[in-house]
This record gives structure tokens, sequence and C-alpha cells, in this order.
């Protein structure tokens, strides 16, 4: 079975400055990555996703993440953040059939 | 296009009080799912179904039914509630399984309180 590892809880950052959040998952076949982010009091919103081809993807709100097969990662990047990035973000991997996994999450604070 | 909506936003109940947290989606989606989200636990499978009339358990079912009546609405069923059931609970819905790169859409979530 399928699991995600996000190795940090909580993240704080200035504005402007660069942020990655880690990820690693564990799954026997090139699996489905997901990367969702969840303002406060609200749902998850889906970043961007990997399933094929390049292994760098852009997703929505400036943030980019790498599938790299040899270290089982898919770190989430953003070259200068914004006070409304602070938010809860999880890193999720889909494969088999219907089912995702989560990561337990990373809380980004964003200080002015 | 509301995507999905889930009612009500907020509940407590009393302990061995039952509910139905309501879940529609307006994208013809076949796929949808419950989980419930504990501080830092993730999101953890409750039940899902792959299309009308077809349900199946997640990682975490015990004290949860659900049942799948038409495409649109996907109820969740809390009988006799416990404290370990305080959660918020959300509701997802995607166009195929998500291990064929399916998006799942969520919805605002319920926090429920059981005291």
């Amino acid at each position: 079975a399928q699991s995600v590892t996000q190795p940090d809880i909580h993240i704080t950052v200035s504005e402007g400055a660069s942020l990655e959040l880690r990820c690693n998952y564990s799954y026997g076949a090139t699996p489905y990555l997901f990367w969702y982010v969840q303002s406060p009091g609200q749902g998850l919103q889906l970043l961007l996703k990997y399933f094929s081809g390049d292994t760098l993807v852009q997703g929505i709100k400036g943030f980019e993440a790498e599938f790299k097969r040899s270290q089982s990662s898919f770190n989430l990047r953003k070259p200068s953040v914004h006070w409304s990035d602070a938010a809860e973000y999880f890193c999720a991997v889909g494969a088999d059939d219907y089912k995702l996994s989560f990561g337990a999450g990373t809380t980004v604070t964003v200080r002015a | 296009n509301a995507g999905v909506t889930q009612t009500p936003k907020f509940r407590i109940l009393k302990i061995g009080q039952s509910m139905t947290l309501q879940c529609t989606q307006d994208m013809n989606h076949n796929y949808m799912y419950w989980y419930r989200q504990d501080p830092g636990m993730g999101l953890k499978l409750i039940y899902y179904s792959v299309g009308a009339g077809i349900t199946d358990k997640g990682e975490v079912p015990n004290g949860y039914n659900v049942s799948r009546s038409t495409t649109e609405d996907f109820p969740l069923r809390l009988e006799l509630a416990a404290p370990s059931q305080t959660s918020v609970y959300f509701c997802a819905s995607s166009r195929g399984p998500s291990g064929s790169a399916n998006e799942q859409f969520f919805g605002p979530g319920t926090r429920l309180t059981v005291l």
C-alpha cells in the first residue's frame, strides 16, 4: 500500500523569502502525486499534480513541484512567499485505484 | 456550478445522539468520498462510493454509515455519537479513480463536536 510522509510539521518563513515543503512517498510503481492547500476554515484546493512526463510541474499561485524517483520525493516550492500563502499543505499519493493517501500536513506561517 | 457542498458547517452533539452529514456535488462525478481530519493526522478515508448504489469502507469506517441513492448525494450517518468522532469531516468527489490522476474536489467541511 502507498504512504506519504511530510517530515516538517510547521515551517515559518518571511514574506518574500523562498519556501520548500518536503514530501516523501512509498509506492512500488510510478505514483500519481498531488499537492493540496487548505486555508483556515476552508476545504482543500488542488495546487498541482504529477502523473507522467516532465518531472517539474507548475501549479497555481506560483507553486511548482519536482518529482524525483530516485529519492521518492515530490517537494513543493515557491520562489517568493506572500502573506496569503499561510495555510496547511498536504501531499497525497494516488495509486491502485480510487484511493488517495494523505500526509499529515505542513503548516506554513508567514511573518511580515 | 457550486462544486461540492456540505451541510451543516458546524454541529455539537451529545454522546449517543445520531445525525446525518449531507454532501452534494453538481459535477456529475461518479466517485465520492468521506474523510475525517484530526490535528496532525492528515485526512483519513471513512467511506467511498464509485457510483449510485455502490459504497465501500475506507480506513476508518467504524461508527459510520453511508448510502448513495443518486449520483449527486452521498450522506454520512453517525449513529450513537462518541467523543472520538469529534473531528472535521470533508466530502470530496472525482470524475474517476485517483489512481488515474483524477483530481478530488473537496467541500468546505463540517466541524463536529461530540460532548
